[in-house]
């Protein structure tokens, strides 16, 4: 069974830095692309990033482009989201998910964690 | 580029089927047949219900299908159960390496 737990949420003041971390377990890590994808309170659903299976190519919405970093530890079966220069519209439950294989979709998602970008 | 369009709610009783419909453009519904179905229940993740216009993960139930005609794609709910309800969202790939998803659909399970 795939297991996604993130962590890293937080309160943060607009212009501020957090970083967020997803570990997983239960699939071959390294061989996946994995997403994070984000949900402002009471909003739908928004794509904010996605990495391959190696980290080397990465992909980026063009409202979090310039501001966030998305990278990988596969020794530890990790995914990371460096979120800098934040701004208040960034609030919102974080997910990370594993891209499926054909990379269409999103098969296995973590629970979520929470960011507050308010002053 | 703008979000994917689904209707706010549906509703439907026991038993009976449903649609959503979710409507983009050529440049992205239209153009890919990578259109995707995920239902979320409120304080939940969301689940992958369908892939690839019409496709069914392992464990999904066949109730739920999937469909594309043009610019628009629809998800059927037929037999309707109370657990059905829940928020369901579209998705597409768009091109370019992005991804845009509809605003959501609440389903009501009178």
């Amino acid at each position: 069974e795939v297991q996604l737990v993130e962590s890293g949420r937080g309160w943060v003041q607009p212009g501020g830095s957090l970083r967020l971390s997803c570990e997983a377990s239960g699939l071959t890590f390294s061989t996946y692309a994995m997403s994070w994808v984000r949900q402002a309170p009471g909003k739908g659903l928004e794509w904010v990033s996605a990495i391959s299976g190696s980290g080397s190519v990465t992909y980026y919405a063009d409202s979090v482009k310039g501001r966030f970093t998305i990278s990988r530890d596969n020794s530890k079966n990790t995914l990371y989201l460096q979120m800098n220069s934040l701004r208040v519209e960034d609030t919102a439950v974080y997910y990370c998910a594993v891209n499926c294989s054909g990379g269409s979709c999103w098969d296995n998602w973590g629970q979520g964690t929470l960011v507050t970008v308010s002053s | 580029q703008s979000a994917l369009t689904q209707p706010a709610s549906v509703s439907g009783s026991p038993g009976q089927s449903i649609t959503i419909s979710c409507t983009g453009t050529s440049n992205d519904v239209g153009g890919y047949n990578y259109v995707s179905w995920y239902q979320q229940h409120p304080g939940k993740a969301p689940q992958l219900m369908i892939f690839d216009v019409n496709k069914r993960p392992s464990g999904v139930s066949d109730r739920f299908s999937g469909s594309k005609s043009g610019n628009t794609a629809s998800l059927t709910i037929s037999g309707l159960q109370a657990e059905d309800e829940a928020d369901y969202y579209c998705c597409t790939y768009a091109g370019g390496v992005t991804w845009l998803f509809g605003g959501g659909t609440k389903l009501t399970v009178l």
